[in-house]
């Protein structure tokens, strides 16, 4: 069974801050990865998909990377920003998706 | 394209009563997929549906839960005998492929916010 851990669970910092959010699945038959960010009150938006043969993918100030070896990803948050502050999820794909709890952030002016 | 719409957006039940949760999915896609994020819990998957046919549901409660997607209309989402602890946000997501693309390319609705008194 898929387990994804998300740490940490919460995270508060000022404007301008490189992020890192960490992902661990448990399962390495995982296919593909993906981060989404979820607003209060609203659905998910899937934000990057790493396939299973890659090992990162960047969209703008995002970079999120992949190691299937050791069953973990990163996402990484360049120069944070107060429209950040929201929820992000990691999510393995295997058949379905297995979400991790997410990572509460909030980026304060 | 309007994307996923689910409806009620928060839904009041007492115990006992009936809740119908309803999303429908962008327009083109027959790939629907149901789940349940508890307080403090990660999503959860629910239920595989395609038209007419219930392809995976091995994430759904035995008992009182049901769900459906007809030919016409949205899909459905039935507790019976609603209890407080299926307060919870329920989202749909759809897909215009089949798995496994599918999978990885699910549209997420806003959720319904289903409170149990």
């Amino acid at each position: 069974k898929q387990e994804v851990t998300q740490i940490p669970a919460a995270l508060s910092v000022p404007e301008g801050e490189n992020l890192v959010l960490n992902c661990s699945f448990t399962d390495s038959a995982i296919y593909n990865l993906q981060w989404f960010r979820q607003d209060p009150g609203k659905g998910l938006t899937s934000l990057l998909l790493i396939q299973s043969s890659q090992r990162e993918q960047t969209s703008g100030r995002l970079n999120a990377s992949l190691d299937k070896s050791s069953g973990r990803s990163t996402l990484y948050i360049a120069a944070s920003q107060p429209g950040d502050s929201a929820t992000y999820l990691c999510a393995g794909a295997g058949g379905r998706l297995y979400f991790g709890r997410g990572t509460q952030l909030t980026v304060w002016p | 394209n309007a994307g996923v719409m689910q409806n009620p957006r928060h839904l009041v039940r007492r115990r006992g009563q009936e809740a119908r949760l309803r999303c429908s999915p962008m327009k083109g896609h027959s790939h629907v997929y149901w789940y349940r994020q508890l307080p403090e819990e990660g999503l959860k998957f629910m239920v595989y549906l395609q038209k007419e046919n219930i392809i995976d549901e091995s994430g759904m409660p035995k008992e009182r839960f049901s769900a459906e997607f007809p030919k016409e209309g949205p899909s459905i989402l039935r507790i019976q005998q609603v209890v407080r602890g299926d307060s919870a946000a329920y989202f749909c997501a759809s897909s215009p492929l089949s798995p496994p693309r599918g999978v990885e390319t699910q549209y997420f609705g806003p959720g319904t916010r289903l409170l149990v008194l």
